[in-house]
């Protein structure tokens, strides 16, 4: 079966710093792909980025960037440069058949002026 | 600007009531999904629909259906709702192929 793990329910940054937000999943097929959605408080799921298992590069997008590490299982998401914005609810999913999605809990990210 | 609505935000239902949750989409996407958000769970799919008419279950279809009978309409249906149903409900959809799977704002749906 398909899962995903984030451990991390809670996180804080200062703003213009740095942040990783971790994310392991565990699938045995071969083809498959992740997903980071940010849910700010309104609660509309923001896709900010994807990764595929078959590509070769990990996946940016602006300050957004996706650290896909597959011998580990691993697919963490970094956002540079932290913006007070950010402060949200961050998702790692990854997909199945139909694009059916399956999520992890979820970190809260806060961001500190 | 594609668009996935639910209709309602907000909804406060009475135990036992019957509940209708729509949701529509204007991109002709073959499938459609309805996911329930709980604190510490994450989002679980509850059902998904590939085509009109065909659904399948998902993680948590206990207590739930659903009715697809125009492709761009997906109902996710409480026969008589229960405390433990109130949450937050997403829909989504997309196409068959492709990545990009798009999300309704949510409803809110509290059960007393």
């Amino acid at each position: 079966a398909q899962k995903i793990t984030q451990t991390q329910p809670g996180m804080f940054v200062q703003e213009k710093e740095a942040v990783t937000l971790d994310c392991t999943y565990d699938t045995s097929d071969p083809s498959y792909g992740l997903f980071w959605y940010k849910q700010p408080s309104s609660g509309e799921m923001i896709f900010l980025i994807y990764q595929g298992s078959y590509d070769q590069q990990n996946a940016t997008e602006g300050r957004y960037s996706l650290n896909f590490q597959k011998a580990r299982k691993s697919a963490n998401l970094v956002i540079s440069a932290s913006q007070l914005g950010d402060s949200a609810m961050y998702f790692c999913a990854m997909s199945g058949g139909y694009n059916k999605l399956i999520f992890g809990a979820g970190t809260r990210l806060a961001v500190h002026p | 600007d594609v668009k996935v609505t639910q209709s309602s935000r907000y909804l406060v239902k009475r135990t036992g009531e019957k509940v209708f949750l729509e949701c529509v989409q204007d991109m002709d996407h073959e499938n459609m999904f309805w996911y329930r958000q709980d604190p510490g769970l994450g989002l679980r799919l509850i059902y998904f629909s590939y085509d009109v008419k065909m659904k399948e279950k998902g993680d948590i279809p206990e207590g739930y259906s659903v009715s697809r009978e125009k492709k761009e309409r997906f109902s996710l249906i409480l026969e008589s709702a229960s405390t433990n149903q109130t949450s937050m409900y997403l829909c989504a959809s997309s196409w068959d192929s492709g990545n990009t799977i798009y999300f309704g704002e949510g409803s809110w749906l509290t059960v007393v």
